[in-house]
């Protein structure tokens, strides 16, 4: 069975640059999760889908970052303007019989 | 909300000792309760879960975890470590029912001597 797939796995891009991460979840996940995982720092929770919908975005900043997931699959995470405290992994997940969650192997963005 | 505590930052240990890394979750009812591995440039990685039942759970790579209703704890024990268990370990609580917000501790490090 073939894991979380993101991409890139590496970004690097000036302040006020926008940029934009994929994420694939395992073959019939429902649940998708998007994480902001800042260095020395616990995963943090930025919005959670069930299939196509929002079950929870309370934590992200919704005036720069935005996320979709057309069609319950793929889902991307946008970043517009970057700012340097963005700089972190963006790690992906995914769940079948929530809350057991498989993850990615994340993207991890430097902003300068 | 519900809150995870891991309150060792490093744990430095020798190869072949033994290991407990601690975890505490403030919440007003038993949660779904994990522990996630994560090597350097790599995701997380499941090492085991509690949902309910049996409180010493077994996991991958030889790791078990405890839990403790009275001490609100969930500690993660190996009898012998070995220096490929050096990583990040992250402990996370998830609220039964409802919409199934994780939340995850700070997580701990630890550090493998030959």
């Amino acid at each position: 069975e073939a894991g979380v797939a993101q991409s890139p796995r590496y970004k690097i891009i000036e302040k006020r640059q926008s940029v934009a991460f994929w994420c694939n979840p395992i073959s019939g996940h429902a649940t998708l999760y998007w994480y902001q995982q800042i260095l020395g720092q616990g995963p943090k929770l930025l919005i959670q889908f069930q299939n196509n919908g929002v079950v929870d975005d309370s934590q992200l900043p919704k005036d720069r970052f935005s996320a979709e997931r057309l069609k319950g699959v793929d889902s991307t995470l946008k970043i517009q303007p970057a700012k340097l405290e963005d700089s972190a992994v963006y790690l992906c997940a995914s769940s079948l019989s929530v809350p057991e969650q498989y993850f990615g192997p994340g993207t991890r963005l430097t902003v300068t | 909300a519900q809150s995870v505590t891991q309150p060792d930052i490093h744990i430095t240990v020798s190869e072949g000792a033994s290991l407990e890394l601690r975890c505490n979750y403030s919440y007003g009812a038993t949660p779904y309760l994990f522990w996630y591995v994560q090597s350097p440039g790599q995701g997380l990685q499941l090492l085991l879960k509690y949902f309910s039942g049996d409180t010493l759970v077994q996991g991958i790579k030889g790791f078990e975890a405890e839990f403790k209703r009275s001490q609100s704890s969930f500690n993660l024990r190996k009898p012998s470590v070995h220096w490929s268990d050096a990583a990040e370990y992250f402990c996370a609580v998830v609220p039964p029912g409802g919409s199934y917000i994780p939340t995850f501790g700070r997580g701990t490090s630890l550090i493998v001597h030959p």
